[in-house]
């Protein structure tokens, strides 16, 4: 079993739209990281969170550590925002992440 | 915004060869990590590096795979003897410290060709 998973593997939405990733995770943790992969493969670190909820400009990430589980949100999605989005959880007494599959988004204009 | 460097960014070498892939990680960074993405698949930790010495490894981390940070600025993965299974990308990351608010930046990756 992952200890990571996200949903949805795959969304397509359009632009203007309000999108929702999510992450459950099954391992105690440090932190959680959100991560985008650009199609050219580079990644990007967006959000890095152990409680609560952090916002940067059109995106919000929360988290729910009783649930083990955090969500990513991007208001107004626009087309450049089409790459896919990666949960990652730092284990507790562990350096090194572990990663979820991705989520890839698709906005349309 | 000071970045994590990886050179080259594709390499393609013949099974059995040697290949040593490298990064300059961000100048006041004190922890490194390599990453490898296996295309299609999930990205997978490999090693982490504090201190001139490896500070955790993966059960992928075997006796082919060896890091170095031979200067102040460089830090090197080497694999000894590639396999057609060492296809992937390798990202290498670094970090200031490593508690549970410190940031990582991650390098562009170089996509590694075994053929």
């Amino acid at each position: 079993k992952n200890e990571v998973e996200q949903s949805p593997q795959n969304l397509t939405a359009q632009e203007g739209e309000f999108i929702t990733i999510n992450c459950s995770y099954s391992v105690g943790i440090s932190a959680l990281h959100w991560l985008q992969q650009h199609p050219g493969g580079g990644i990007v670190s967006l959000f890095m969170l152990s409680s609560g909820k952090k916002k940067h400009g059109r995106l919000i990430a929360t988290i729910n550590i009783q649930e083990k589980h955090s969500s990513l949100h991007i208001t107004a999605s626009h087309p450049r925002d089409s790459a896919v989005y990666i949960c990652a959880v730092k284990k507790g007494g562990s350096e090194k992440l572990v990663f979820g599959k991705g989520t890839k988004l698709t906005v349309n204009p | 915004e000071p970045e994590v460097t990886q050179t080259p960014s594709h390499q393609v070498t013949q099974m059995g060869q040697e290949v040593i892939l490298r990064c300059v990680p961000i100048s006041n960074h004190l922890y490194f990590y390599w990453y490898r993405q296996i295309l299609g698949q999930k990205v997978e930790f490999l090693v982490s590096f504090y201190n001139n010495e490896i500070s955790e490894k993966s059960e992928i981390f075997d006796d082919q795979f060896s890091v170095e940070r031979p200067d102040g600025s460089n830090f090197t993965l080497k694999i000894r003897s590639t396999k057609l299974e060492d296809s992937a990308m390798y990202f290498c990351a670094s970090s200031p410290d490593r508690t549970e608010y410190s940031p990582l930046h991650f390098g562009n990756g170089t996509r590694l060709t075994v053929t």
